[in-house]
């Protein structure tokens, strides 16, 4: 089975500055997903990656797909009290019936300082 | 895209009682997955429902412990049967929402057992 493995596991920032968490799989990716998780709550989708060498940016956050397409990185640039939460990554695997489940890591955890 | 609502956002129950969740999505879908999350670990699928079949049950995880059910294309029902403390998690449902959009979540169900 897909495993996947997050670092760091949690993350204290001051206000401002740059981060990356990575995200690393123990087989061949066929799509990574970045969600984000406020405390408590439901995911936000954040990014999706499929292709090797893939990057993708949405305001401040960057996220790359490597070219082996085993490991993939979120980066966030400024961070602001905002971009505090968990931040898991995920892949799909297939699961029957034309179906696909994500596989989740088990998340780093952002606080940013003001 | 497509919206998911889940009910209720939290609950305390004693144990020994059920509780029955639900997810409706503002459009059909034909794959629904349900997710448990326990405190400071990530997402672990329970089960895949498809409608008008029976769920489909990971590893570890029983349909009499948690029946799921699956009326239509937009709307289905997780319930935690005869629950103890260990069953205290967020709940979380789940689909597709499309080849470049990921997986939408619902606003997840935050269960205390008592």
């Amino acid at each position: 089975s897909q495993e996947l493995e997050q670092s760091p596991q949690s993350l204290i920032v001051q206000e401002g500055k740059n981060l990356t968490i990575n995200c690393t799989s123990s087989k061949t990716l066929y799509g990574l997903y970045w969600y984000k998780q406020k405390y408590g709550e439901g995911l936000i989708f954040l990014m999706m990656l499929q292709k090797g060498g893939e990057e993708k940016s949405h305001e401040k956050i960057t996220a790359k797909l490597d070219e082996k397409k085993q490991q993939s990185s979120l980066h966030i640039t400024a961070s602001q009290p905002s971009h505090a939460g968990i931040y898991l990554c995920g892949a799909p695997s297939y699961s029957g019936a034309g179906s696909y489940q994500l596989t989740f890591g088990k998340g780093t955890k952002l606080s940013v300082i003001p | 895209s497509a919206v998911i609502s889940q009910k209720p956002s939290r609950d305390i129950c004693q144990r020994g009682t059920s509780l029955t969740i639900q997810c409706q999505v503002d459009s059909q879908v034909t794959m629904m997955f349900w997710y448990r999350q326990q405190p400071g670990q990530s997402l672990t699928l329970i089960a895949t429902a498809n409608q008008g079949s029976e769920a489909t049950y990971e590893s570890g995880f029983v349909i009499d412990k948690f029946p799921i059910s699956r009326p239509n294309l937009t709307f289905s029902t997780l319930t935690v049967s005869n629950m103890s403390p260990e069953d205290s998690s967020i709940y979380l449902c789940s689909f597709r929402t499309g080849a470049n959009y990921g997986y939408t979540f619902g606003s997840g169900t935050r269960l205390t057992v008592v």
